[in-house]
């Protein structure tokens, strides 16, 4: 059963803690992304991955960090440096090339600062 | 810059009634336009995509109508479900290898039964 799993469903974080969302794909898709959903703005892309040991910052990266040392993984960690972290992440993935490149989404992990 | 502007914000309609949301954009190097569906605690999926060489898509009761001289594009449900009762994104990409996806801000959409 393909899919995109992410992990924690939800992740509570004590202040200048910081804490790695998991994300894992079986889709062999290429490029992944992470996403923060905030409510009423929509999704806001923080980092993507087009290749294994490659990554591009997105429109929110600060405070924010990943790694993609498999294809089908794409960890984020939430650093200190993020002054907001309370939201929806999620993690998308899709293949590389071509136009309708459908992006597919895991279930998301809610964070929460304490 | 938001390169995607969706509206309304939220949307209430009665069962059996048309759902309308309108998309704008900016970069004229978009050339896929997706709108995603979803749920309370969930990713979103894929519903309808739509690229700018055609002026509409149609998938069962939902539709896109692009209009790509304005640079606008919209999502029509028809005979609108209780189960049609989500959060609707559209979205945009453009060139490149990477493609990652400019989202709107989302509309919540209500259907009374």
């Amino acid at each position: 059963d393909g899919g995109i799993t992410q992990s924690p469903k939800y992740l509570f974080r004590k202040e200048g803690q910081n804490v790695t969302l998991s994300c894992e794909q079986n889709l062999n898709h290429d490029a992944m992304y992470w996403y923060r959903q905030d409510p009423g703005q929509g999704l806001r892309l923080i980092y993507y991955s087009q290749i294994v040991n490659d990554f591009q910052k997105g429109d929110i990266a600060e405070g924010y960090s990943v790694s993609r040392e498999k294809k089908e993984s794409f960890p984020l960690t939430v650093t200190s440096a993020q002054k907001n972290p309370t939201a929806f992440y999620l993690c998308a993935s899709s293949r590389t090339g071509g136009v309708n490149t459908e992006a597919f989404f895991g279930q998301g992990t809610r964070l929460t600062v304490v | 810059q938001q390169q995607v502007k969706q509206s309304p914000q939220s949307l209430i309609v009665q069962k059996g009634g048309i759902s309308i949301i309108n998309c704008a954009y900016e970069n004229t190097a978009f050339d896929y336009f997706p709108w995603y569906q979803q749920f309370p605690g969930k990713g979103p999926a894929l519903l309808i995509a739509i690229r700018p060489d055609v002026s509409e898509k149609k998938e069962g009761r939902f539709t896109i109508s692009f209009n790509k001289s304005a640079k606008q594009f919209s999502l029509h449900i028809m005979d609108s479900q209780p189960g049609d009762s989500a959060t609707y994104f559209c979205a945009a990409s453009g060139r490149g290898s990477a493609r990652q996806l400019t989202f709107g801000s989302g509309t919540q959409l209500t259907v009374l039964p």
